[in-house]
C-alpha cells in the first residue's frame, strides 16, 4: 500500500515569515494530493489539493507544488498569521483504483505573534 | 445534509464492552471511509464503502471491528469487547466517489476505561 512520510513534525515561525511543509510519497500511481488543517479538537478541514496532472497550485497565501518523478509534494504558506497555528495533514490517494486516502503523521504549525 | 454528521460526539465506556459509532455522510455522497486518529497522529484508515459494499476493509485492525452501511447512507461502525488501546478518535469521511475530496465529520472520541 502506499506510504506517505511528512517533514517536520513540528514548525513554529515569527508572524510574517513563510512556512513549508514537505510530504513523500511511495505509489507513483498516486495522482491526488490534498492538504487538510486540523484545530484543536476539530474535524480535518481541506485547504488545497492538487492532481498530478499539474506541478504547482496556488491559493491566496497559500500553495502546494508537486514533483512526480521525486514523488514529493509541498505545502507553502507565506505572510504566516497567528490563526494559521494549527496541524496540516498531507495526504495522497489513487483516484483511478482504490479510492483510499493515506495521511502523513502532521506538522503542528506554531506563529507567534 | 450540510456536512458529514457523527453520533456520539463523546462515548466513554469500559473495557470489554460493546460500541456503536454513527455516521451520516454529506446527502449524496456514495464513498463513505471510517478512520482513526490517535493523539499526534495522522487518520488511520479501516474501512471504506462504496455504495452498500465493503470495498477495501484492510485497515480494520482485528476482527473486533466491524462496519456496515446497509442502505449506501448511514453507517456504523461496531466494536466489540473493547479494548483501552481503542481508545482514539474515529472520524467519518464521505464523497462522490473516485477522484473527489473527502470531507470528514466532526469524530467520535471514545475513551475505554
Amino acid at each position: 500500500g502506499e506510504n506517505v512520510e511528512q517533514h517536520p513534525s513540528t514548525l513554529s515561525v515569527q508572524e510574517g515569515d513563510s512556512a513549508v511543509i514537505k510530504c513523500t510519497y511511495s505509489d507513483s500511481a498516486s495522482n491526488y494530493f490534498p492538504w487538510y488543517k486540523q484545530e484543536l479538537g476539530k474535524r480535518p478541514q481541506l485547504i488545497i489539493d492538487i492532481r498530478s496532472n499539474v506541478g504547482e497550485k496556488k491559493d491566496q497565501r497559500i500553495a502546494v507544488t508537486l514533483n512526480k518523478t521525486a514523488k514529493h509534494f509541498s505545502l507553502h504558506i507565506t505572510e504566516t498569521q497567528p490563526e494559521d497555528s494549527a496541524v496540516y495533514f498531507c495526504a495522497a490517494s489513487r483516484s483511478n483504483t482504490g479510492n483510499q486516502f493515506y495521511f502523513g503523521t502532521g506538522t503542528s504549525l506554531t506563529v507567534i505573534p | 445534509g450540510a456536512g458529514v454528521s457523527q453520533t456520539p460526539s463523546n462515548k466513554v465506556t469500559e473495557k470489554g464492552k460493546y460500541v456503536e459509532l454513527r455516521c451520516d455522510p454529506i446527502s449524496g455522497h456514495t464513498a463513505l471511509y471510517w478512520y482513526r486518529q490517535s493523539l499526534g497522529q495522522g487518520p488511520e484508515f479501516l474501512i471504506y464503502f462504496q455504495g452498500t459494499g465493503a470495498a477495501d476493509d484492510s485497515g480494520l485492525p482485528n476482527d473486533r471491528f466491524f462496519a456496515v452501511r446497509p442502505e449506501g447512507s448511514v453507517s456504523t461502525l461496531k466494536i466489540q469487547r473493547t479494548e483501552r488501546g481503542d481508545s482514539a478518535v474515529y472520524l467519518c469521511a464521505s464523497n462522490m466517489g473516485p477522484g473527489n475530496t473527502i470531507y470528514f465529520g466532526e469524530g467520535s472520541w471514545l475513551t475505554v476505561v
